[in-house]
């Protein structure tokens, strides 16, 4: 069965530090994977996905992914946090018929 | 100019009672989802439908029952609503796929917060 597993329901950096967010899936088939953002109170908005072109995948608001097989992994970074990047992400896998198969997600904090 | 709109916003309803979710896109996409994200925000598909024909049913109550009228609607009528209902129903659409070639984008609305009491 497919599956996404987030490491860490909470993270929290400075303001200017490095973002991390894992990723782990399983997938029998080669994945689709996605990185959606949901700030408080709104829907979901995609950040970045992964459609087995390049390994690195660069989204919106200097926001990138590293798509890593050997690892089963699909992990967020930003080189720089901004306290507008606050927000709950959610990592997630393509199933059968489009669905999406979401991780629990991180809520990122991002302190001055 | 909204791609995925959903109405109500906001629901707040007591227990027993039946109440309706209504979506709409204007985004020309031939297929709809319905998500519920629970109070610990875990997001899970609930259905979908694909030029109004049910494709994707995961194990809902039957209480819930999609309507699609038209490619553009995908509505969510709720039966007989429990404390366990209270979620947040969001709402998605894309173009059609059956997953294994390729994946279209899928948008999603704003959301609808149900609290039953």
């Amino acid at each position: 069965a497919q599956s996404v597993t987030q490491l860490g329901s909470h993270v929290s950096v400075s303001e200017g530090a490095l973002v991390l967010l894992r990723c782990n899936y399983s997938s029998s088939v080669p994945p689709y994977l996605f990185w959606y953002v949901q700030y408080p109170n709104q829907g979901l908005q995609l950040l970045l996905k992964y459609t087995s072109a390049a390994t690195l995948v660069k989204g919106i608001n200097g926001f990138e992914a590293e798509f890593k097989k050997s690892e089963t992994s699909f992990h967020l970074t930003k080189p720089s946090a901004h306290m507008s990047d606050a927000a709950e992400y959610f990592c997630a896998l393509s199933g059968g018929y489009n669905k999406l198969i979401f991780g629990a997600g991180t809520r990122l904090a991002v302190h001055p | 100019d909204t791609a995925v709109s959903q109405t109500p916003k906001y629901l707040v309803t007591q227990m027993g009672n039946d109440k309706s979710i209504k979506c709409e896109q204007n985004l020309g996409h031939d297929t709809m989802y319905w998500y519920k994200q629970d109070s610990k925000k875990f997001l899970k598909i609930m259905f979908s439908y694909n030029n109004k024909e049910l494709i994707i049913n995961e194990t809902v109550p039957n209480r819930f029952s999609p309507k699609s009228p038209d490619k553009a609607h995908l509505n969510l009528h709720i039966n007989s609503l429990e404390l366990g209902d209270s979620a947040v129903y969001f709402c998605a659409s894309s173009q059609f796929s059956t997953g294994t070639g390729g994946f279209n984008q899928q948008f999603f609305g704003p959301g609808t917060r149900l609290t039953v009491l």
